[in-house]
């Protein structure tokens, strides 16, 4: 089955302790990206990945990193996490070397930092 | 860069009627495509229907069709017969049609629709 599939799908942390998450697909897809969603300001990304070892910042990148080493894994990395980091965060991925169709979407991770 | 607006926040509609749920944007492109994805409680992102710019037919996809008024910019969502389970966030999204760019969707703040039984 096509999947992209994101971990872990709830966590609770607290400020400063790094945590990943990871997110693979099984598509071979070119593209990755991640996104976070916040009430009233909808989805905005915050990095992409047009392929192995091609990254680049999305528009709200501050506090985040991330590392695209396989085709298939786009792991989302918060160094030092803060509040304002809680969110609900979607990792998507897309094929590249056709005309662009739509972005497949994992099932979301719910980020608390107290 | 591009924009795209929802104007309204939530809507409401009768099981078994008609909603049309608004969506414009902005972009000097001529070539991309946009989408609406719905978002149940399961936060799932589910892609409802798309609309390729250079199409002038508007995509239907079952209960689903749109309203593309691309001089307009305006890209509109009809759900006919309504059921209880399209009840979710919408959203509208744009995406650029060029290859090897950066293919993010933007998207609007979403609207919450509820269906009355």
């Amino acid at each position: 089955e096509a999947q992209v599939t994101q971990n872990p799908r709830y966590l609770i942390t607290v400020t400063g302790k790094k945590l990943t998450v990871t997110c693979s697909q099984n598509m071979n897809h070119e593209y990755m990206s991640w996104y976070r969603q916040d009430p009233g300001l909808g989805l905005r990304q915050i990095y992409y990945s047009m392929n192995v070892e091609a990254t680049d910042k999305g528009d709200v990148p501050e506090g985040y990193k991330v590392s695209r080493k396989e085709k298939r894994n786009f792991p989302l990395i918060l160094e030092s996490p803060s509040p304002n980091q809680t969110s609900l965060y979607f990792c998507a991925s897309a094929r590249t070397s056709t005309r662009p169709g739509e972005l497949f979407f994992g099932e979301g991770s719910r980020l608390t930092v107290l | 860069a591009q924009t795209v607006t929802q104007s309204q926040p939530e809507m409401s509609v009768q099981e078994a009627e008609t909603v049309t749920l608004s969506c414009t944007y902005d972009t000097s492109e001529s070539d991309y495509y946009l989408f609406w994805y719905k978002q149940p409680p399961s936060r799932q992102m589910i892609l409802v229907i798309r609309q390729e710019a250079y199409k002038q037919q508007n995509a239907t996809e079952n209960r689903f069709s749109v309203n593309f008024q691309k001089a307009a910019k305006s890209f509109s969502l009809k759900i006919s017969d309504s059921q209880l389970g399209d009840a979710a966030m919408y959203f509208c999204a744009y995406r650029s049609a060029l290859g090897g760019a950066n293919s993010k969707l933007t998207f609007g703040k979403g609207i919450t629709l509820s269906v009355r039984p």
